[in-house]
């Protein structure tokens, strides 16, 4: 079945200091990814919808120069978390949405504790 | 805007025993309906889905759910449950893949030996 690869799995970054975190469609082209956060014990929360070629669509509340997200090819997209601080620290997952059948494949997450 | 509510935060039952998770959903058209589980530390995992026709929807692992309009619900099902099933599980509604995707709360569904 489709494949999507979140790396790093794991990162622990010192506070002031940019994570990126890559979101990678192994086997399918995806225009479009999303990309949401989720705290401990709770859903996941949409913070922007990725699109190949263009801008991204953030969601309300979320702060568009503190999470950049670049979708540069069909089949990888980035969240950059700049000047990261400790209540940056959570769990990010990435969801590929494959273009030839809409269907949507989600990433392993990736943790981040910011220091 | 379209919700989706689970009632049930946390579930325990005994390895073997059937088990039903609830999901109940407010959305303005005819909605896609998605049932996910998540591992601890893991990415999120499709158990099934509906988007129109029979509305008893078998997924994978055993599990299967049914979509009640007139209770806009989608409760997923299992017979027989087994110690891996030990998880926390999302309901999610959309307009389709991703557009305009909500996911419920979750259950965490605990299973004792």
């Amino acid at each position: 079945g489709a494949v999507v690869s979140q790396h790093p799995s794991w990162v622990i970054c010192k506070s002031g200091t940019s994570v990126k975190i890559e979101c990678r469609s192994l086997d399918f082209q995806a225009t479009t990814m999303f990309w949401y956060r989720q705290f401990p014990k709770q859903s996941l929360m949409l913070m922007a919808t990725s699109n190949e070629g263009s801008k991204a669509t953030y969601e309300q509340g979320v702060e568009k120069d503190k999470f950049l997200i670049n979708h540069a090819s069909l089949t990888l997209s980035t969240l950059t978390v700049t000047s990261a601080h400790p209540e940056d620290s959570s769990f990010y997952i990435c969801s590929a949405r494959g273009d030839t059948t809409g269907e949507l494949f989600f990433g392993e997450g990736s943790r981040l504790t910011v220091l | 805007a379209q919700s989706v509510t689970q009632p049930d935060i946390h579930i325990t039952v005994s390895e073997g025993a059937s088990l039903e998770l609830r999901c109940n959903y407010s959305y303005g058209a005819t909605p896609y309906l998605f049932w996910y589980v998540q591992s601890p530390g893991q990415g999120l995992q499709l158990l099934l889905k509906y988007f129109s026709g029979d509305t008893l929807v078998q997924g994978i692992k055993g599990f299967e759910a049914e979509f009640k309009r007139s209770q806009s619900s989608f409760n997923l099902r299992k017979p027989s449950v087994h110690w891996s099933d030990a998880a926390e599980y999302f309901c999610a509604v959309g307009a389709n893949y991703g557009q305009n995707f909500v996911f419920g709360p979750g259950t965490r569904l605990s299973v004792l030996p």
